[in-house]
């Protein structure tokens, strides 16, 4: 099955740097990547997502990039402020018979010092 | 508007008793899943369902058992709970296999 890996586990910014978060699959059949941001006490909500036929999408602050070749993928967030702090998760997904099963990475937190 | 709503947020319950969550989403979406999140934050898929039929089911226990008497709604009852059945369980929705919302989750403490 898909197996997805995500780094940094933990991670501290100033207020105004950039964050940058990195996955990696396992399964070249995922065709779609999620990333979600989960506020404490929340269930997690999808900021930004990506389909495999494209290489780079952007939303305001954030960005995510996606190389097929290599199975990884990337959150990017400029001008970071202290409400993005939370805990961000990766995911993958495929369709077919895993219609819909998103396999998540283990999350990093995001701590944004103002 | 609350678009997946989950009950109750908070349970509190013996090892041996059975409970059930309930899960309602308004978004008219035809997919609607349950996942796990242990203490370590990591969320795994239990099950999926898609226009009232079961798509997904992942090694879970069979105490576990999902019923969605609808597309609307997908609850999640548990048989004889044990201590390690102790975590968050999010219910989402999404229409299609993408775009998952996801609900505010219940918090499931076996004593």
């Amino acid at each position: 099955g898909e197996n997805v890996e995500q780094h940094p586990s933990t991670l501290s910014v100033q207020e105004g740097d950039s964050a940058v978060i990195k996955c990696t699959y396992s399964d070249s059949a995922s065709n779609y990547f999620p990333w979600y941001k989960q506020e404490l006490g929340k269930g997690p909500q999808l900021i930004i997502d990506i389909r495999s036929n494209v290489g780079e999408k952007k939303d305001q602050r954030i960005a995510v990039t996606l190389n097929k070749t290599a199975k990884h993928f990337s959150l990017h967030i400029t001008e970071t402020q202290p409400e993005d702090s939370a805990v961000y998760f990766c995911a993958a997904s495929q369709g077919g018979t895993s219609y819909g099963k998103l396999t998540f990475g283990q999350g990093t937190i995001l701590t944004v010092h103002p | 508007d609350t678009a997946v709503s989950q009950t109750p947020k908070y349970l509190v319950t013996q090892m041996g008793n059975d409970k059930s969550i309930k899960c309602e989403q308004n978004l008219g979406h035809d997919t609607m899943y349950w996942y796990k999140q242990d203490s370590k934050k990591f969320l795994k898929i239990m099950f999926s369902y898609n226009n009232k039929e079961l798509i997904i089911n992942e090694t879970v226990p069979n105490r576990f058992s999902p019923k969605s008497p609808d597309k609307a709604h997908l609850n999640l009852h548990i048989n004889s709970l044990e201590l390690g059945d102790s975590a968050v369980y999010f219910c989402a929705s999404s229409q299609g296999a993408t775009n998952a919302f996801f609900g505010q989750g219940t918090r499931l403490t076996v004593v």
